[in-house]
């Protein structure tokens, strides 16, 4: 049983590429979610998805957009990567539709550097 | 708006001291509260949480914490530290009376252990 499992582990980009960050959970969550995790920030919820074929922005979702593929897989793209998007990036999910009190399991982050 | 504020971004102890970390949170309502630990270069993994039922709560590795309502606090606390308790934990909470799916992460205490 691996959890929740995201690729790739680290990145480091060029102003203005794209990329797209996945990851993938196996235990029949309904709801997945993205952070980003700077220093002194703890961490910010970018976008979220409380079931399959259902997105919704979060704290700080300018610069990205998300796909939630299926049940198991929910991606995180950034269209043109910047700077302040140095960051690393956490992916989890939960078995709740939306209550927000069960626990969510993390991913083991993708540490992304854009230059 | 719901908030959480952890006091102190850095915790240093002796091995068998107690550990003590505080936080507090700003809620109109109940909220469910969370407790996670990061260790370096991990995912965040939970340590224990409130939904309302016994206000002392016991976790895993003989953390627990106690919410207390009247000081709007959930404090973590362990007895005698071990140095595998070097981390970093983050207070949560979620605000469940507007059905949001969104925890809202405190900055973090860096826990340090000492020989």
């Amino acid at each position: 049983n691996a959890g929740v499992t995201q690729t790739p582990k680290f990145q480091v980009l060029k102003t203005g590429q794209s990329m797209t960050l996945q990851c993938a959970q196996d235990m029949n969550h309904n709801s997945m979610y993205w952070y980003r995790q700077d220093p002194g920030m703890g961490l910010r919820l970018i976008y979220y998805s409380a079931s399959e074929g259902t997105t919704d922005k979060g704290e700080v979702p300018n610069g990205y957009n998300v796909s939630r593929l299926n049940k198991r897989e929910f991606s995180l793209r950034l269209e043109s990567a910047a700077p302040s998007q140095t960051s690393v990036y956490f992916c989890a999910s939960s078995a709740d539709r939306g209550r927000g009190t069960d626990t969510q399991y993390f991913g083991p982050g993708t540490r992304l550097t854009v230059l | 708006a719901q908030s959480v504020t952890q006091l102190d971004s850095h915790v240093s102890v002796s091995e068998g001291t107690p550990v003590l970390l505080r936080c507090n949170y700003s809620s109109s309502y109940s909220p469910s509260l969370f407790w996670y630990v990061q260790h370096p270069n991990k995912g965040l993994q939970l340590l224990l949480k409130y939904t309302s039922a016994a206000t002392l709560v016991k976790g895993i590795n003989g953390f627990e914490a106690e919410f207390k309502k009247s000081e709007t606090s959930f404090h973590l606390t362990k007895p005698s530290a071990h140095m595998s308790d070097a981390a970093e934990y983050f207070c949560v909470v979620s605000p469940v009376e507007d059905s949001s799916y969104k925890l809202i992460f405190g900055s973090g205490t860096r826990l340090l252990v000492r020989p």
